[in-house]
């Protein structure tokens, strides 16, 4: 199975600053078609995760365009311009190459 | 507006069975693949069953293989997710999901509390 390692486990950001969360995966998630399976979601307090990037950089419909991803084959971060109180809750990536999909352990951001 | 509804919700023993269903509505059930993903109180997000939208294709995690079964009522627009043989590791939050650029939707989730 491929593992998903994120760091760091929390992040504490004073709104209006950026934060930035890191994601490796244990195995290249670059496709021969040239995509990328990585995916970003966050799971704010209380409620269901939510998409927030596909195919590594790509924004999820709705989503502001503060938030960004990145990355190579194994090593991608997700950015976060401009951090806002609607931003606060747990935020996971995951992988859609290959079977079984897999998660990541989760970063909690907070705010200062 | 997308929406996905589980029900099934509730508390049973080790070793019984349950049936979870998700009700789609708001867009064309029947051309996307759905998912089970779980998530333990206070843990991470566990991906447990894929079903492909016409049914030919069902995937699962090692961890509910052989216990759990996925299916779908492309004519109901419902998702079902069959559990036996239940464990206590098996309590979870139970959310639906389909999937096209990622999982894209996301219902709101039932509580399965598996305990004597």
């Amino acid at each position: 199975d491929i593992v998903m390692t994120q760091a760091p486990l929390s992040v504490s950001v004073t709104p209006g600053e950026s934060a930035s969360i890191s994601c490796r995966s244990s195995k290249s998630l670059l496709h021969s078609n040239g995509i990328t399976y990585v995916y970003w979601y966050l799971q704010k307090p209380g409620k269901s995760p939510q998409l927030l990037i596909y195919r590594m950089s790509n924004l999820a419909s709705g989503v502001p365009d503060r938030f960004s991803g990145s990355g190579s084959e194994t090593d991608f971060t997700l950015k976060i311009s401009r951090v806002e109180a609607e931003d606060v809750g747990i935020y996971y990536c995951g992988q859609l190459l290959e079977n079984p999909w897999t998660f990541g352990g989760g970063t909690k951001l907070e705010l200062k | 507006e997308v929406q996905l509804v589980e029900s099934g919700e509730g508390l049973v023993q080790p070793g019984s069975s349950m049936k979870l269903s998700c009700v789609a509505s708001g867009f064309t059930f029947s051309n996307y693949g759905m998912n089970w993903i779980r998530q333990a109180p206070k843990k991470g997000l566990e991906w447990i069953a894929l079903i492909y939208y016409d049914s030919s294709s069902k995937y699962y995690a090692d961890s509910v293989k052989g216990r759990f079964t996925i299916s779908r009522d492309n004519s109901k627009n419902t998702l079902y997710l069959e559990m036996n043989s239940l464990r206590s590791e098996d309590t979870a939050m139970y959310y639906c999901a389909n999937v096209y650029y990622g999982f894209d939707y996301w219902g709101q989730g039932v509580m399965v509390t598996v305990s004597s």
